[in-house]
């Protein structure tokens, strides 16, 4: 069965630093990994998606995130940190044999510091 | 297109009272999803339909909440009777049928129950 740990219900930084918002998945399959967000009061969209190909993903607003099979992980991160990427952000993962729906993490609230 | 609709924005009800939440997925999209969303259980996957069939209910947390997807541009979620416990935001989306195409979310009901 599939699975998603976001690890970090709440991450801070500084605006301008690193942020990084950790994803490790559970999958006895190839997946397809994503990223969405979801501001205040919205729905979620999507910020990037892995299927096959390239390791390393780019997403919207200069976000990326880097697919690593060994680690089992799908780290999101973007170099300097903007006070319009406060939001709450979801990893989610679905099969690529099944196709069907897909499991969403648990989120991280990602507040940005003056 | 004008994306994922969802009906109403905001609905406030007494306990006891049926509540029925309205979606309409984008066209073509043969996927549709409904999510609830609350601060203590995150986002959940109550049910999916695909071509207008229901593929997984497991998600439906009790006999109170029902779906049905009558054609491909139309979906209902109801709740009767509702109870205090099911107040959250209601989220439908959909997406077409490859397993790494994109979910669209709507913009989400918020439900009161009083």
């Amino acid at each position: 069965a599939q699975s998603v740990t976001q690890l970090g219900s709440h991450v801070s930084v500084s605006e301008g630093a690193l942020v990084l918002l950790r994803c490790n998945y559970s999958s006895s399959v190839p997946p397809y990994l994503f990223w969405y967000v979801q501001y205040p009061n919205q729905g979620l969209q999507l910020l990037l998606k892995y299927t096959t190909g390239a390791t390393l993903v780019k997403g919207i607003n200069g976000f990326e995130a880097e697919f690593k099979k060994s680690e089992t992980s799908f780290h999101l991160t973007k170099p300097s940190a903007h006070m319009s990427d406060a939001a709450e952000y979801f990893c989610a993962v679905s099969e690529v044999s099944s196709a069907s729906k897909i499991i969403f993490g648990s989120g991280t609230r990602l507040s940005i510091r003056p | 297109d004008a994306g994922v609709i969802q009906s109403p924005r905001h609905e406030v009800t007494e306990m006891g009272q049926e509540v029925t939440l309205r979606c309409k997925p984008i066209s073509g999209h043969d996927y549709l999803f409904w999510y609830r969303q609350t601060m203590m259980r995150g986002l959940e996957l109550l049910i999916y339909f695909n071509n207008n069939v229901p593929i997984d209910d497991s998600g439906m947390p009790e006999d109170r909440f029902s779906a049905k997807m009558p054609n491909a541009s139309f979906s209902t979620l109801k709740i009767q009777p509702s109870e205090p416990r099911d107040s959250a935001v209601y989220f439908c989306a959909s997406r077409t049928s490859g397993g790494a195409d994109t979910q669209y979310f709507g913009p989400g009901t918020r439900l009161t129950v009083l």
